[in-house]
């Protein structure tokens, strides 16, 4: 089993449109939760921290369920420029990071 | 903040060549560094853990002799691809992460694309 479990997609959604990824990660002693974005062609950049309470970014909020430990992007009034892959990444001991295959999202006008 | 280089950009050279990439940490100091892989349409794979003055820890796999890693100080990091083959040909991208900390997480640099000819 994966470290960390996302749905490929890809997620086809019309601007304006709500849409919400999850991720599953495996070590329930997992210490930190991140989303980041990757446009084609480029690096990998940090979206938000996910925090055990759920937080938020303007249209972005994260949230952490640890409890069935899995993480959560929700993406409100989507634009064209959300369009990437977003990859949930997951901090377990010893500095070492997991990184999920990453969800496509395609933003349609 | 938080800001990662990597150099060169793009290379492109002939079968047999070495090519070293650097990464740098320009405004932390960056006890860790990793360095990854991406062909095209492809997940981020993970090649190496470094660091700073231990060696490198390579996941299973990674030929440690053909991708040599040096991190010689908390803003430095080097990869050198020896005897590049076609194969090698990739999106070699590396990242850092500082200190300690509950919210630490990892920073990319931009990239360098490899095209072994």
């Amino acid at each position: 089993r994966k470290e960390v479990e996302q749905d490929p997609g890809p997620f086809n959604v019309p601007e304006g449109a709500t849409v919400a990824f999850n991720c599953t990660y495996s070590n329930s002693a997992s210490q930190s939760f991140f989303w980041y974005r990757q446009d084609c062609r480029k690096e990998p950049k940090l979206l938000m921290s996910v925090y055990s309470s759920g937080n938020e970014d303007g249209r972005f909020t994260a949230q952490l369920n640890r409890a069935s430990q899995y993480i959560s992007l929700l993406i409100r009034d989507s634009k064209l420029s959300d369009s990437a892959t977003y990859l949930c990444v997951v901090r377990g001991n010893f500095n070492k990071f997991y990184f999920g295959s990453g969800t496509k999202l395609n933003v349609k006008p | 903040g938080a800001v990662v280089s990597q150099h060169p950009s793009r290379v492109i050279c002939k079968s047999g060549t070495s090519v070293k990439i650097e990464c740098r940490s320009l405004d932390f100091q960056a006890t860790t560094m990793f360095w990854y892989r991406q062909f095209p349409k492809k997940s981020l794979m993970l090649m190496a853990t470094s660091n700073e003055g231990s060696k490198a820890t390579y996941e299973q796999g990674v030929e440690k002799d053909k991708f040599l890693i040096n991190h010689a100080s908390l803003t430095l990091s080097t990869l050198t691809v020896t005897s590049a083959h076609p194969e090698d040909s990739s999106f070699y991208i590396c990242s850092a992460s500082g200190a300690s900390g509950y919210t630490d997480t990892q920073y990319f640099g931009p990239g360098t694309r490899l095209t072994v000819l």
